[in-house]
């Protein structure tokens, strides 16, 4: 059964601590990992799509790394701005399905 | 600009009584996407369209229904809601196509429609 666990659940940060977020999956024929930025009572904003092992994607302080069994995000030097719910979803091939991970809570303090 | 609306954005309905939510598009994108979210918890897809063909999450309770008249509109109707049916319901889009020199796919959520049940 295809899978996404993310850790950890919860993330505090000082401002300018850098750190990582994990997503582990299990799918039968990866088609694409998503990562996603979600403020409370809003919906996710996309931030980054990877496709194969290798792959990494930046974008501000943010940069998207995978390899065959996990995906991170890497946040360098985080700004209170920053804080937020991050998900992470995978799309296999079988059947085209989206499944998403329960998410990382993230909390920078100032 | 919105990309993603969807309409309304709150709304409160009675045990039993049909509903039925919006979503439209300005970015003529083929695929579209509901989502249901409870709080604190991923968003489980109920329907995607590719297009007009539609698909069906299996686990997707026959209470909720869909519809896509058009390329820019989407709705989802819950026949009779229950009070498990309380959540944020969320619309996406989705491009395949070059970005950037290389293909991949962009998604965009919409803001979401957040449903209460007395």
């Amino acid at each position: 059964e295809d899978q996404v666990t993310q850790s950890p659940e919860a993330l505090r940060l000082q401002e300018g601590e850098s750190s990582s977020l994990n997503c582990s999956y299990t799918v039968s024929g990866l088609r694409g990992l998503f990562w996603y930025r979600q403020d409370p009572g809003k919906g996710p904003e996309f931030l980054f799509t990877l496709y194969s092992a290798g792959e990494e994607k930046e974008k501000e302080r943010l940069k998207a790394t995978l390899t065959k069994k996990e995906s991170f995000l890497h946040i360098t030097a985080p700004k209170p701005e920053d804080s937020a719910t991050y998900l992470c979803a995978v799309r296999n091939y079988r059947d085209d399905k989206i499944i998403f991970g329960k998410g990382t809570r993230l909390h920078i303090l100032p | 600009d919105a990309m993603v609306i969807q309409n309304p954005r709150y709304q409160v309905t009675q045990f039993g009584k049909p509903v039925t939510l919006s979503c439209s598009q300005t970015l003529n994108h083929n695929v579209m996407y509901w989502y249901q979210q409870k709080s604190s918890q991923a968003p489980k897809l109920l329907f995607h369209y590719y297009d007009k063909d539609f698909n069906n999450e299996a686990d997707t309770p026959d209470n909720f229904q869909s519809r896509r008249p058009n390329t820019s509109f989407c709705f989802l109707d819950i026949r009779s809601p229950g009070l498990g049916d309380a959540a944020m319901y969320l619309c996406a889009t989705s491009r395949i196509g070059r970005l950037g020199g290389s293909w991949g796919e962009t998604q965009y959520f919409g803001p979401g429609t957040r449903l209460l049940v007395l």
